[in-house]
């Protein structure tokens, strides 16, 4: 069984403050992908991006960083110099085999 | 590309009403999945197909749901008889070869009173 697990509930920062949503994930699986999603309070849901369970590398895109720990099964985003236009629900995701499993979401929160 | 589309955007009926939810996947996406967000249990896949054939369908809740896909842009869910507990945001998803890497529709806001 697969699972995806991200502790934090809510996140609440000030303007220009770095936030790292932690995820942890479960899977049997030697071959998965991991993604992450964001859910803006309009409610859609955004593509952030995806990694291979092959790829350890970090990636940076912008002011978005992550961080792929297989040994730890860890999946961590962080987000530099954070907006108030940051504040959404982001989601970590696993995938094997079509099916995407997501986490409960972490809320965050960007105050100006 | 216009992206996945649903609609309606928002569906209020009253308990017992049939529901169709619709959706058109990204043009030369063969996979489509449907989706459903509760505050209790999250972000749930219901059922996928591949080349407009259902694979999946072992998340349907129960026998009162049901999808389709006629043709290879358009897929239906349907609810029936809605209950208040089908009250939730329904999303359709829409890949290609890629097939982990889903694209979502805006979704679709489901209240049954």
């Amino acid at each position: 069984a697969q699972k995806v697990t991200q502790a934090q509930t809510e996140i609440s920062v000030v303007e220009k403050e770095d936030v790292t949503l932690d995820c942890v994930y479960e899977t049997r699986d030697t071959t998965y992908y991991l993604f992450w999603y964001k859910q803006p309070p309009s409610g859609e849901l955004v593509f952030l991006i995806r990694r291979n369970s092959f790829d350890e590398q970090n990636e940076i895109s912008g002011r978005y960083s992550w961080n792929f720990q297989k040994s730890t099964s860890s999946f961590n985003f962080t987000i530099t110099a954070s907006q108030v236009v940051d504040s959404a629900v982001y989601f970590c995701a696993l995938a094997n085999d079509y099916k995407l499993s997501f986490g409960a979401g972490t809320t965050v929160t960007v105050r100006a | 590309d216009a992206g996945v589309i649903q609609s309606p955007r928002h569906e209020v009926t009253e308990m017992g009403q049939e529901v169709t939810l619709r959706c058109k996947p990204i043009s030369g996406h063969d996979y489509l999945f449907w989706y459903r967000q509760t505050m209790m249990r999250g972000l749930e896949l219901l059922i996928y197909f591949n080349n407009n054939v259902p694979i999946d369908d072992s998340g349907m809740p129960e026998d009162r749901f049901s999808a389709k896909m006629p043709n290879a842009s358009f897929s239906t869910l349907k609810i029936q008889p809605s209950e208040p507990r089908d009250s939730a945001v329904y999303f359709c998803a829409s890949s290609n070869l890629d097939r982990d890497e889903q694209y979502f529709g805006p979704g679709t806001r489901l209240t049954v009173t």
